[in-house]
């Protein structure tokens, strides 16, 4: 089946510096992503959706400026975490949702999860 | 905006005892999906829900659609140890945005 891979998957950092995460679809081309946030035994929360070539749809209350999107090609989308703080902690996931035409999958409009990024800001 | 509820939050069964997690919606999917998130891993897709009134098995586990395609269930007959996790209803509604539900954190004692 499609695979999505997520990197890091983790990373500490010191208050005030920035992360990267990456998020490449290995086997299959994206044109959309998604970037969610899970807090510790919650529900996974929609960021925003990564498109490709375009600027990113953020979801309301998330901070643009503070979470980057990229998605500069089919098969990558990057989330930067500028500025970060402690309560920047978390686990950020990212997704994809199989073309129609993947095989096996028959547009079932599945998502296939990265492994996740669990973020801790000192 | 559209909501999706899921009850129980937790649920701790005796191993081989059954096992059901429900969601409802506030408002008319187009679909609902479940996945399951196993401790320290990430959702994996378990399976789609289309038509009103669908029902779905995978061996010990049944998924429902309601007929008003509001409410959904995911009903685990005589659980085993490897169902232990959190399973979460998504659902699909106006805006096109795949909702999660709260999940259902199962565990099992063996």
């Amino acid at each position: 089946g499609a695979v999505v891979s997520q990197h890091p998957s983790w990373v500490i950092c010191k208050s005030g510096t920035s992360v990267k995460i990456e998020c490449r679809s290995l086997d299959f081309q994206a044109t959309t992503m998604f970037w969610y946030r899970q807090f510790p035994k919650q529900s996974l929360m929609l960021m925003a959706t990564s498109n490709e070539g375009s600027k990113a749809t953020y979801e309301q209350g998330v901070e643009k400026d503070k979470f980057l999107i990229n998605h500069a090609s089919l098969t990558l989308s990057t989330l930067t975490v500028t500025s970060a703080h402690p309560e920047d902690s978390s686990f950020y996931i990212c997704s994809a949702r199989a073309p129609p035409w993947g095989p096996g999958l028959a547009g079932t409009g599945e998502l296939f999860f990265g492994e996740g990024s669990r973020l801790t800001v000192l | 905006g559209q909501q999706v509820m899921q009850i129980p939050q937790y649920q701790h069964v005796q191993e081989g005892e059954d096992f059901t997690t429900y969601c409802n919606s506030s408002t008319t999917l187009s679909n609902i999906q479940w996945y399951k998130q196993r401790p320290g891993g990430h959702p994996v897709f378990l399976i789609q829900l289309v038509k009103s009134g669908e029902v779905k098995k995978q061996k010990r586990l049944t998924f429902q659609f309601g007929e008003a395609k509001k409410n959904s269930s995911l009903h685990i007959t005589a659980t085993q140890t490897t169902d232990v996790g959190t399973y979460f209803c998504a659902g699909i509604g106006g805006a096109q945005k795949l909702v999660f539900g709260q999940g259902t954190r199962l565990t099992i004692n063996p």
